[in-house]
């Protein structure tokens, strides 16, 4: 069974544009969450999708802002970059009704 | 937001030493607790997922105690090896998949 995948890997940025990641959940895991690590950070929450709904949010300026799609499939978006948004993006995905996150590789997202 | 804490930051063990490392949350709004080894340009992957006051989870040379009253869990790693040499993350959950993380604990077995 595939795992989780993010793509892009990583990416460069500068102030003031925006970013798309893109997150594949496993395969039948209908709810996908959003993570920024920062260093000297823990995992700081997003957000969370399912059945492409928001279903939770976490402390994040609007800049911030994700989908779902009908495949299950997340995307986040960054708009308006700030030097401080460059970090490591992971998303995880869990079946509904189970208590598991998995993790994907992340993408790694620098703010020039 | 929620204070997880997590002590020691880092450390260094032997081949072989078991070690512990601990997880402080509140006390309060206890949903789940989360374990997660996080190695090096790898996924974080879960060990374990603990709801119980009282619980003891075990996978291995790992395991984990939970005590929901005083806001605490421990992971032990017994006879570390060196590919037991990773970042270990535990997360309070309150509820609704919401995962607050501590920092880590930052392990290194020394062969």
């Amino acid at each position: 069974k595939a795992g989780v995948t993010q793509t892009p890997r990583y990416l460069i940025k500068t102030r003031g544009q925006q970013v798309t990641l893109s997150c594949s959940p496993i395969s039948g895991h209908r709810s996908v969450s959003w993570y920024q690590q920062t260093p000297g950070q823990g995992l700081q929450f997003l957000f969370e999708y399912f059945s492409e709904t928001q279903r939770n949010k976490g402390n994040f300026p609007g800049r911030f802002s994700g989908r779902q799609f009908s495949n299950s499939r997340s995307e986040m978006n960054v708009s308006t970059l700030e030097l401080g948004d460059s970090a490591l993006y992971l998303c995880a995905s869990h079946r509904d009704g189970t208590d598991t996150q998995y993790f994907g590789p992340g993408t790694r997202l620098t703010v020039l | 937001i929620l204070n997880v804490e997590q002590s020691p930051q880092s450390l260094h063990v032997q081949e072989g030493d078991s070690t512990n490392f601990t997880c402080s949350f509140p006390s309060s709004n206890f949903y789940a607790l989360h374990w997660y080894r996080w190695e090096t340009a790898k996924s974080p992957e879960a060990l374990f997922v603990m709801t119980l006051n009282g619980d003891e989870k075990k996978k291995g040379r790992i395991s984990a105690t939970l005590n929901t009253k005083e806001g605490y869990s421990y992971l032990y790693i017994k006879g570390s090896q060196p590919e037991d040499s990773a970042t270990y993350l535990c997360a309070f959950e309150t509820g609704a998949n919401n995962l607050f993380f501590g920092t880590g604990t930052r392990l290194t077995v020394i062969p």
